[in-house]
């Protein structure tokens, strides 16, 4: 089967403009998670959805960051405006059910300058 | 934060030892899986272990879980150059609550 999909692999940009980040889970996946990976740390959980409901958002910055993820396939995330502190590894994931594996996309690497 | 700890933060071995990392986990868990991540990519599932369970084997991989002490294990044995990564454990809790730990970067020198 085809892997988590993201693009763009790679995006700089220049503080307070917007970037969107995009993701296709694994056909059949109902689950779908955006997290952030600063260097040398572990994933953090930014948002969860289930179908189309966003059912774990607790830790996404709402100020700035928002996510959408129609007919419950594919999934963008957005960050407007961006700041520094922004620069990380935003990572797409998908699974089958909620405690179940999680299947990582290769991610978008984001540098704010 | 409620990332787990992992250790060592990095280690390096001789290819053909065996590496040893550990995880610790704060709350009591439904299930606690390990995951690899080569340098610039994304995340890969390696195995996954139940709260009713002691020990897994895959492949060279063996995982022990001690449910008392709230830590788990990571065995790789046999290492080989291609298994230099970051490896990183997820406790999962109720609710599918999921919290990756900090990580072990493997260095394998072949």
């Amino acid at each position: 089967e085809a892997g988590v999909v993201q693009s763009p692999r790679y995006k700089i940009i220049e503080k307070k403009q917007p970037v969107a980040f995009w993701c296709n889970p694994i056909s059949g996946h109902n689950t779908l998670y955006w997290y952030r990976q600063n260097l040398g740390q572990g994933p953090e959980l930014l948002i969860r959805y289930e179908n189309e409901e966003a059912v774990d958002d607790s830790q996404l910055p709402k100020d700035r960051f928002s996510a959408e993820r129609l007919k419950g396939v594919d999934s963008t995330l957005k960050i407007q405006p961006a700041e520094l502190g922004d620069s990380a590894v935003y990572l797409c994931a998908s699974s089958r059910r909620g405690g179940g594996p999680r299947f990582f996309g290769p991610g978008t690497r984001l540098t704010v300058l | 934060s409620q990332q787990g700890e992992e250790d060592p933060q990095a280690l390096s071995i001789q290819e053909g030892e065996n590496a040893t990392m550990n995880c610790s986990y704060k709350t009591s868990i439904n299930n606690l899986q390990w995951y690899r991540q080569n340098s610039g990519r994304g995340l890969v599932h390696l195995i996954l272990i139940r709260s009713n369970e002691r020990e897994k084997h895959s492949g060279r991989l063996r995982v022990t879980l001690d449910t008392s002490k709230k830590s788990s294990s990571l065995l790789i044995t046999a290492s080989r150059a291609a298994d230099t990564a970051s490896y990183f454990c997820a406790s999962v809790h109720t609710g599918n609550q999921f919290y990756f730990g900090t990580g072990t970067s493997l260095t394998v020198i072949p």
